[in-house]
């Protein structure tokens, strides 16, 4: 039982550059979250999902994309990468009491 | 707009003595609200929470004290140990289950031996 799983740890991108951040729980937990971590901000929502093919947005969705096509997955996407989108990202799934964290996504876009 | 603040940005404690973290929030539509504690490289990991109907929820070394009326909550941990060292956050929902947390921006308690 991994929890939830997050891939990568640390990745550099060009302004510009479009990637994938991986997020995948084993718990069968139907919410799952990403948040963005800035310092002096705390985590702020970008985008959920209660289930398998619903999503929707959070406080701060402008430039990512996700998708649910299993209760599994929950892949964060960047499509055109700004310096504003280097952050620490975090993949949620919800618990009884809350969610249970990933260790997280370093990003740095320069 | 920032909905739950944390005003301290950081809480030095002697070890064995008693820990206060601070948290107030401004929309009285919260009804439930979660401490989450967070070390250097990993996520966030859930600590304690308490609802709205409650104005204590004790689990060990950690108690939660919620006053509605002030729209203030706080985290008391006693005693305080070495290992208690990180960065806690308080977030607050609509209700319990509600997967949207509003989070507050942090304290970075440093427990000193």
């Amino acid at each position: 039982n991994a929890g939830v799983t997050q891939t990568p740890k640390f990745q550099v991108l060009k302004t510009g550059q479009s990637m994938t951040l991986q997020c995948a729980q084993d718990m069968n937990h139907e919410y799952m979250s990403w948040y963005r971590q800035d310092p002096g901000m705390g985590l702020r929502l970008i985008h959920y999902s209660v289930g398998a093919g619903i999503t929707d947005q959070g406080e701060v969705p402008n430039g990512y994309n996700v998708s649910r096509s299993t209760t599994e997955d929950f892949p964060l996407r960047l499509l055109s990468a700004a310096p504003s989108q280097t952050s620490v990202y975090f993949c949620a799934s919800m618990t009884g009491d809350g969610y249970t964290f990933g260790s997280g996504t370093r990003l740095t876009v320069v | 707009d920032q909905q739950v603040k944390q005003n301290s940005p950081s809480l030095s404690v002697q070890e064995g003595r008693i820990s206060i973290l601070n948290c107030d929030y401004t929309n009285s539509m919260f009804d439930y609200f979660l401490w989450y504690k967070k070390y250097p490289a990993e996520g966030p990991t859930f600590l304690i929470s308490i609802s709205s109907i409650k104005d204590k929820n004790e689990d060990g070394r950690f108690t939660v004290f919620l006053n509605k009326s002030a729209k203030h909550l706080s985290l008391h941990i006693v005693p305080s140990q070495p290992g208690d060292s990180a960065v806690y956050f308080c977030a607050a929902s609509y209700n319990f289950g509600n997967e949207k947390l509003t989070f507050g921006t942090g304290t970075r308690l440093t427990i000193i031996p």
